[in-house]
């Protein structure tokens, strides 16, 4: 059972273009959803991450958008670099717990 | 800001051997590591929960006997894969907290990439 569901599976934008990666979660318990991102041979950083309480967290190009509601939250990459070349992980985690649950991953490709 | 270190980077390894991966915290104690999996172009896996001085907590499904952590230290866990077999190489990555306050962020090591001929 796939408790984090990612799409889309791989993302090509043009330089300065929107990328957006969506979420969709199934365990209501889960109350802690960070970001990684995570370039070849190379352990995952995390990006950003939001709390159930809030609908929207911004750092910089990165912003979250979160739906309780519809158990789905997205990240959005504003003015997408070549840079930001990298698969991109949603995650999610319960109670505090560092367990985290990976979605599958979103190969993101941004041409110059 | 909170750097994890894992050695080594690549390692390859001939069947029936066993191969020592070390996950460090360099500017941090940690008093549970996270070593998790990842296939080529899959996601990630959590194998077990590694805690300082005590029995690692492993996931269902995955061998304890085969994959032995040993967390001796506030700094330091390993993950022994033992009698390596070709479906063991895949990329091991293991992950800390810098604090246990309530979810402070995992920090990743850059993994090992294993390879079993």
């Amino acid at each position: 059972q796939q408790q984090v569901k990612q799409s889309p599976q791989s993302l090509i934008v043009q330089k300065g273009g929107i990328s957006i990666i969506n979420c969709a979660y199934e365990n209501t318990a889960f109350d802690y959803f960070p970001w990684y991102q995570q370039f070849p041979g190379k352990g995952p950083a995390l990006l950003i991450a939001i709390r159930p309480d809030v609908s929207e967290k911004k750092e910089g190009r990165f912003t979250i958008s979160f739906n309780k509601s519809a158990k789905q939250f997205s990240l959005h990459i504003m003015d997408s670099q070549p840079g930001d070349s990298a698969t991109y992980f949603c995650a999610a985690a319960q109670g505090g717990s560092e367990k985290l649950v990976f979605g599958k991953g979103t190969k993101l490709t941004v041409n110059p | 800001g909170a750097v994890v270190s894992q050695h080594p980077s690549r390692v390859i390894c001939k069947s029936g051997t066993s191969v020592k991966i070390e996950c460090r915290s360099l500017d941090f104690q940690a008093t549970t590591m996270f070593w998790y999996r990842q296939f080529p172009k899959q996601s990630l896996m959590l194998m077990a929960t590694s805690n300082e001085g005590s029995k690692a907590t492993y996931e269902q499904g995955v061998e304890k006997d085969k994959f032995l952590i040993n967390h001796a230290s506030l700094t330091l866990s390993t993950l022994t894969v033992t009698s390596a077999h070709p479906e063991d190489s895949s990329f091991y990555i293991c992950s800390a907290q810098t604090d246990t306050t309530y979810n402070s962020p995992l920090h990743f090591g850059n993994g090992t990439r294993l390879t079993v001929t």
